[in-house]
């Protein structure tokens, strides 16, 4: 079945930098497109980012838009986001989830999700 | 970017109740709508793709309709494992946002 394991997070300072890791199993990565969605403390979900299925299209959302960029390496079946500048209204739990559609020129929905990683901006 | 505003932001509700939460969007996206569960400490899942598909393996009480700016998701027969927050999403331009949320909660 599938399963995506995220990892990098952790405690960072205003201003800091953290690199986030999905780790996917269980189906195709290469032939779907993956997104990073964050849930700021006891608050609704916010979409960061999206890359396609062979990394040659990503989208942000406005408020890390500059700031994050979304990565993957097909051939360990990773997705990675590289977050600079940080702030402290970053502070969330950050998902990686699969895209629903295999082989799609744009995103669509947010089949699987894994369980999570928390980031937390403080000085 | 299009905002999304769901209704209620959260109710009390009965097992055996019918459940109606609405997501209204600024402007008009088509059938490009998703409704997501989540419940406490938990990813969320998806439940409905393209306003009314309901994803493999979802209970059929799960239910969804609307296109354009008004859009609905039901839940025929509430039972005790349908008490979460329920998320509406556009996927039609982005950013691919997400409504506030609606918590149910047990009367």
């Amino acid at each position: 079945q599938v399963q995506l394991v995220e990892s990098g997070g952790g405690v960072v300072p205003p201003g800091g930098s953290l690199r986030l890791s999905c780790a996917a199993s269980g189906f195709t990565f290469s032939s779907y497109g993956m997104h990073w969605v964050r849930q700021a403390p006891v608050k609704g979900l916010e979409w960061v980012a999206f890359m396609r299925y062979d990394g040659s299209i990503h989208y942000y959302g406005d408020s890390v838009q500059g700031r994050f960029t979304i990565s993957r390496d097909n051939s360990k079946n990773t997705l990675y986001l590289q977050m600079n500048s940080l702030r402290t209204d970053d502070t969330a739990l950050y998902y990686c989830a699969k895209d629903r559609l295999r082989a799609a020129p744009g995103p669509a929905s947010l089949a699987d999700w894994g369980q999570g990683i928390l980031v937390t901006v403080s000085s | 970017d299009i905002q999304m505003t769901q209704s209620p932001s959260s109710l009390s509700a009965s097992v055996g109740d019918r459940v109606t939460i609405t997501c209204r969007t600024s402007q008009s996206i088509s059938n490009y709508l998703n409704w997501y569960q989540q419940k406490p400490g938990k990813a969320p899942k998806l439940l409905i793709f393209d306003a009314s598909s309901l994803r493999s393996g979802v209970p059929s009480k799960f239910s969804g309709s609307g296109s354009g700016t008004d859009f609905t998701l039901t839940i025929s027969s509430l039972q005790p494992e349908d008490f979460a927050t329920y998320y509406c999403q556009q996927s039609y331009s982005i950013p691919h946002t997400f409504g506030g949320g609606t918590n149910v909660e047990i009367k």
